[in-house]
């Protein structure tokens, strides 16, 4: 079984900062199985970007991806104040079918 | 527009099953897996298992096997999910979630692009 390793667990920032979130996998992970998602408190989690580095439908450009292998990486260039918010990485795999990495929350400093 | 519209919360005693649903609009029903994905308060996201709502297949996470069982109905564009014999821990938020397979060039990609609100189940004596 594959674990996907989130760091740091709590990311301190102000808006505008450029944010660097890190997701590592205990085994390769194919590029296009590794997915990451937003969620807000007391919302569904959103989907930011598939296939590692494809951003999803109305998700600004300032959100990129990036990795390979079992080193992945979300980029958030400039914070807004919406984007304070917890991440997590989530690959697709055959057993079990998905797995989460722990979150990494990004926080106002 | 796409959706997933979840049932309401849920109080339940420990040792008592619960069958949360989740309805698709939008989008034709059969062509999606539905995913269960569930959150502790303060916690992390925990994947449970995936059903396809065409061949009625299903595929659960091992910490739920026996206890866990995935249905639909068709005919209302519903998705259930039923968790037997609760304890405290299974307090969470359960989500479902519809799984977005696509091939493009030669890569498959998944991800799971539409998700319900979620429903709180709270087990408690």
């Amino acid at each position: 079984e594959i674990v996907l390793t989130q760091s740091p667990g709590t990311l301190s920032l102000s808006p505008g900062e450029r944010a660097t979130l890190s997701c590592r996998a205990s085994q390769s992970v194919s590029s296009s199985y590794l997915a990451w998602y937003q969620q807000k408190p007391g919302q569904a989690p959103r989907l930011l970007i598939y296939g590692a580095s494809s951003r999803a439908t109305g998700i600004p450009d300032r959100f990129s991806g990036s990795g390979s292998g079992t080193d992945f990486t979300l980029t958030i260039s400039r914070l807004e104040p919406e984007d304070f918010a917890v991440y997590y990485c989530q690959q697709y795999g055959s057993s079990p079918r998905w797995t989460f990495g722990q979150g990494t929350k990004v926080e106002i400093k | 527009q796409v959706q997933l519209v979840q049932s309401g919360a849920e109080v339940k005693k420990p040792g008592a099953s619960v069958k949360v649903s989740c309805k698709a609009s939008g989008y034709t029903f059969t062509s999606y897996d539905i995913n269960w994905v569930r959150q502790a308060t303060g916690q992390g996201l925990e994947w449970m298992g995936w059903m396809n709502p065409n061949s009625g297949n299903t595929g659960y996470a091992q910490k739920f096997q026996g206890r866990v069982t995935m249905t639909r109905n068709t005919s209302i564009s519903t998705a259930y999910m039923e968790l037997s014999s609760l304890r405290s821990e299974d307090t969470a938020v359960y989500y479902c979630a519809r799984e977005f397979g696509i091939v493009a060039t030669i890569y498959y990609y998944y991800y799971m692009d539409v998700w319900g609100k979620g429903t709180t189940v709270t087990v408690s004596s």
